[in-house]
Order: C-alpha cells, then sequence, then structure tokens
C-alpha cells in the first residue's frame, strides 16, 4: 500500500502558486518524498524528490515539515498546462539485492483554471 | 537524449487472445520497469528488470502475464490469455540505477482494450 494520503481534487487559478499537500507520517529516516505528475493521455512525469531539505528545480519547489510527516509541492506560476494528476511517492527502501521502488497511491487530480 | 519508446499505443482484443507490448528504455539505463494502470488508479509495478535480470515480478500474474529483457536493453510484455480485467495502460519505464540517481522516466504506454 502507498504510505501516502492526498486530497483527491484541488483546483487553482492560472498564474497563481498552487501548493499541493501530502501526509507520510509513516515515513522512515531515510526514505525519499518523490513527486510525479501525469497529464492526461501519457506517461509520469519526473518532477523533485527530497530527504530532509527543502528543494527547488526549474519545474517546481518541494518543501518537507521538519518532523518529515508532510511535505507541499509548490508550482509558483500554475499553468493550463499543469493541469495533471499530482502524485506524492514515499520510495520504499530496497529489500537485499533489490532496487528501490515506488509505490504510487491516486494522487491529486489538480485543475488550473482560466 | 532520445525517451522511453513503447509500442503499440493502442490495442483492443478480445477476451482469451493474447498480445504483447514492447519497450526501448533510455540508451545506457540498467533498470526496465513494467507497470500496469487502471483507470483512476496509480501505477501498479509488475515487473522490475536489472540489466536482463529480474529483480522483483512478485505481483506478476504469472499464470497470464510473461516478460522478457534477453539482452538487456528491449523488453516485451506479454498476455496470454487476456481477460476483462486487464484492460488498462500498461507503462514502461527506465532508470540508470545508479547510487543516487534511480529517478525513474516513463514512456507513453500501451492503452490495452480486453472486450
Amino acid at each position: 500500500d502507498a504510505k501516502t494520503t492526498q486530497p483527491p481534487s484541488m483546483d487553482c487559478a492560472e498564474g497563481r502558486a498552487a501548493n499541493l499537500p501530502c501526509n507520510h507520517s509513516t515515513i522512515s529516516g531515510n526514505e525519499y518524498v518523490y513527486w510525479y505528475r501525469q497529464i492526461h493521455s501519457q506517461g509520469p512525469q519526473y518532477i523533485i524528490h527530497g530527504l530532509k531539505n527543502n528543494e527547488t528545480n526549474e519545474m517546481a519547489s518541494l518543501i518537507i515539515t521538519e518532523d518529515r510527516k508532510s511535505s507541499t509541492l509548490i508550482l509558483p506560476h500554475a499553468t493550463l498546462r499543469d493541469t495533471a494528476v499530482y502524485y506524492c511517492i514515499v520510495r520504499v527502501d530496497p529489500q537485499k539485492d533489490s532496487n528501490y521502488q515506488l509505490i504510487w497511491g491516486a494522487g491529486t487530480k489538480l485543475i488550473i483554471k482560466p | 537524449e532520445a525517451g522511453v519508446a513503447q509500442s503499440p499505443r493502442y490495442k483492443i482484443i478480445e477476451k482469451r487472445q493474447s498480445v504483447a507490448f514492447w519497450c526501448n528504455p533510455i540508451s545506457g539505463h540498467a533498470t526496465l520497469y513494467w507497470y500496469q494502470q487502471i483507470l483512476g488508479q496509480g501505477p501498479k509495478l509488475l515487473i522490475q528488470f536489472q540489466n536482463n535480470g529480474v529483480v522483483d515480478d512478485s505481483q506478476l500474474p504469472k499464470d497470464r502475464f510473461s516478460a522478457e529483457r534477453l539482452k538487456g536493453v528491449d523488453s516485451t510484455l506479454k498476455i496470454q490469455p487476456a481477460k476483462l480485467e486487464d484492460s488498462a495502460v500498461y507503462l514502461c519505464a527506465s532508470s540508470r540505477a545508479l547510487a543516487g540517481d534511480d529517478t525513474q522516466y516513463f514512456g507513453p504506454g500501451t492503452r490495452l482494450t480486453v472486450l
């Protein structure tokens, strides 16, 4: 099962900042938080990931609380093309001789309105 | 760099028929994943390869699904025979699998409809 909880849907006005929350209260100390998004009829697209510190790249910012039990993805100036399903994922530590795995929930459907 | 390629993009078959999907990962990516995504849900991992070896196939319905990655590059996923509940989008992803960089890059997916 996914280790994250997200609201099923959100709206945001074009040009405003979109703030997408995620709860991951059972996260372990060395597990990363990943964010992907999926635009309709496309494959998921990587956005950003982080462990403890806040992170920023050309697409978004990731704010992780000090206790690491929740995080927020920020799209600073949302455009219509940012309408998508946004997935917050805790990367599960590998078992012996395995690789990291992403366990996906249902995500948040973000609708950007003109 | 070129992205993950998948074909076909769409496939419609009748139940009990067979179907195969093809994936070409990003050049140099050692790890390849197949996911199943049912409408309204997040992707579910079916199988994970590291080069040409299987790392995890615990969620692959092995009575009807099979996958291979013979030369550690391209991969095929087969369903034989298909059931109605197999209708979904099948996503392929790849990653470098280097320490600290296991970001997964996804292809566009194959939408399967089983009638």
